[in-house]
């Protein structure tokens, strides 16, 4: 079946560092890729999303970029602060165009102050 | 935030019993989903609603049934729960305008002993 990849599962960085979390795909017509931050004890929350027209998108310190030749994509997060810390998911929608996700295993994130 | 809340949102139960969790909204979304989130495995899904009694399986979908009568409440059953339901349960919708971000409610932690 389609299946996401995500890469690092734990990240440590200092304060004001950058921090890079990478998934790949295996379907290449999905159109779609957001990413979710989770705080403990909540729901996931979109911070960015991109889709497959495009090959870079930012938003303030977030910044995602796709590549569709490789089938990846990454989430890029600068100026880390401590309120950063949470768990990331990448995620693929599958079948392309339509409003499911495939989710990657998640990324958990701490800046260390 | 979207308006969407879950219901309950802690529930300890033994083997064998039945067990629903509802979802509510109030954003009028066509699309409304049921995930599991389990470490190492990110967010699974196990049931979709794509309109009202219109619904279909996810990825991991043995166990467990769905009933969407309205709009606005999506039902999860555990017919026979098992320990291995055990899980954090996450409710999400999204709407059918073009965009495809869903937005997820704040969560079911089940535990079956």
């Amino acid at each position: 079946g389609e299946n996401v990849e995500q890469h690092p599962s734990t990240l440590s960085v200092q304060e004001g560092d950058s921090a890079v979390i990478k998934c790949t795909y295996s379907d290449s017509a999905s159109n779609y890729f957001p990413w979710y931050k989770q705080e403990l004890g909540k729901g996931p929350q979109l911070i960015i999303d991109i889709r497959s027209n495009v090959g870079e998108k930012k938003d303030q310190r977030i910044a995602v970029t796709l590549n569709k030749t490789a089938k990846h994509f990454s989430l890029h997060i600068t100026e880390t602060q401590p309120e950063d810390s949470a768990v990331y998911f990448c995620a693929a929608s599958t079948p392309p165009g339509t409003y499911k996700y495939i989710f990657g295993t998640g990324t958990r994130l701490k800046v260390l102050a | 935030d979207a308006g969407i809340t879950q219901s309950p949102r802690h529930k300890v139960t033994e083997t064998g019993t039945p067990v629903t969790l509802r979802c509510h909204q109030t954003e009028n979304h066509r699309y409304m989903y049921w995930y599991r989130q389990d470490p190492g495995h990110g967010l699974r899904l196990i049931h979709y609603s794509y309109g009202v009694k219109d619904t279909d399986k996810g990825e991991v979908s043995d166990g467990y049934s769905v009933s969407r009568s309205k709009t606005e409440d999506f039902l999860l059953t555990l017919e026979s729960a098992t320990s291995s339901q055990t899980s954090v349960y996450f409710c999400a919708i999204s709407e059918s305008s073009g965009s495809f971000e869903q937005f997820f409610g704040p969560g079911t932690r089940l535990t079956v002993l």
